[in-house]
Formats: structure tokens, sequence, C-alpha cells
């Protein structure tokens, strides 16, 4: 089946520590995303890559970093510079249009991340 | 600057009312695109409709229309006969532009809860 996976779906922080949320996809888009959702809010972007080894900042930025190595692949470290990590993490991809339309992104399950 | 508001935080009914879910958003943008997506309790977000700012057209699925007005810079959706499966969050979002550009990034809303009961 194609879709897009998240793991783990829970993640345990303590303070100090470095973690990594690994997002897969095999729809074979080329744009992946990062949100980050706090409870009662909407979705704020993290991070996004339109095309493999390039990525570019979102909204709330500091305290992350990601890499895109593969086109299927798009994991986020939280570092210890986060100081509230405590949130549900989102991954997305899309194809990227030719023509510059904005496409559909579509998502993976979430992880959710608890500091000890 | 571009927005989404959905100022219905939380929304409760019974089943089998009509319930409107509403959107309003701010772009100067001639050429967006707008979305709605459903995040039930398991937390994945699914997607629901994409529409083009040049098709005002409303659109109908199932239980489910949108009316898309440009006027009011709207996009309401409402869910017909609703049922407990629906009960969910619901996000609206908007395409991020610069110039005549997309950005590839989405704007979202609050998102509205909707609460569906027996």
């Amino acid at each position: 089946d194609g879709g897009i996976t998240q793991s783990p779906k829970y993640l345990f922080r303590k303070e100090g520590q470095n973690v990594t949320l690994s997002c897969e996809q095999n729809l074979n888009h080329d744009a992946m995303y990062w949100y980050r959702q706090d409870p009662g809010q909407g979705l704020r972007l993290i991070y996004y890559s339109q095309i493999v080894n390039d990525f570019q900042k979102g909204d709330i930025a500091e305290g992350y970093s990601v890499s895109r190595e593969k086109k299927e692949s798009f994991p986020l470290t939280v570092t210890s510079a986060q100081k509230n990590p405590t949130a549900f993490y989102l991954c997305a991809s899309s194809i990227v249009s030719l023509d510059r339309d904005q496409e559909t992104q579509y998502f993976g399950p979430g992880t959710r991340l608890l500091v000890l | 600057a571009q927005k989404v508001t959905q100022a219905q935080t939380e929304i409760s009914v019974v089943e089998k009312e009509d319930v409107t879910l509403d959107c309003v958003y701010e772009t100067r943008d001639t050429t967006y695109y707008l979305f709605w997506y459903k995040q039930p309790p398991s937390g994945e977000l699914v997607f629901l409709i994409r529409r083009n700012s040049f098709d005002e057209q409303n659109e109908i699925s199932g239980r489910y229309s949108w009316n898309f007005q440009k006027s009011t810079s709207s996009f309401n959706f409402t869910i017909t006969a609703s049922q407990v499966v629906d009960s969910a969050v619901y996000f609206c979002a908007l395409s991020e532009s610069i110039g005549s550009s997309n950005t590839g990034k989405l704007i979202f809303g609050q998102g509205t809860t909707l609460q569906v009961k027996p």
C-alpha cells in the first residue's frame, strides 16, 4: 500500500537529549513537510523540502533540524535547544507541480513526543 | 498577510442534524487554493477537498458539501445528516503565495472540533 509512515507513535525525551522522528513515504512525492500541533491549535510548519538534499525553514524551525538524503525519507531531529518539545508531530508529502499549482499534502499518522 | 480563521472552536450536534463549519480567509492573491482536512481522534489528517480560486462552483460529495464564496472570502463546509463517525477536528487551509508563485506551504486555521452525539 502507498502511504506515509511515521515512527515511533509515542516518543519520550529526557532533558538535554536529542531525539529523531522518522518519516517515510512510498508515494514518489518530491516534497515533504514537518508540522507541529499543540493542543487546541492548528498546525505550524517546522521545515519543508521540495527536492532531495535541499530544505527550507518553516515558521518555527528553532530547536529542530532535518535532512533529506533520500526522496522517500525526511527525518526530524528535536534538539536539546527546543525548550518546549511536547507536541504532536505530523509529516506530510506532496507532488511538486510543474506549473506551480498548490498540490494536495497527504499526512502520516503522527508521532506524539513527551518530555520526561 | 495571509490568514485563515475558523471562528467556531467547538460545535456539538445530535446525530442526523446538519452542521456547517465556517472558514474565512485573507489573501491578496488572485490565484490560490483552499483545502479542508479532517482529523479524527487517531490524529492523522485526512484530506477532504482542494479548491482552486477560479472555481466557485459548490461541490457535493455524499453527505459533504462545500460553499466557496470569493465575495466574502469564505469556504464553508456542511455535513448533512451528521453521524457519530463525523466527530473530529476539521481544519481549513490556504495555500501560501509570494508574488504570483505558490510556495508549497499551507496556512492552517485553528480548527473546529465537531462532536456528534447519538
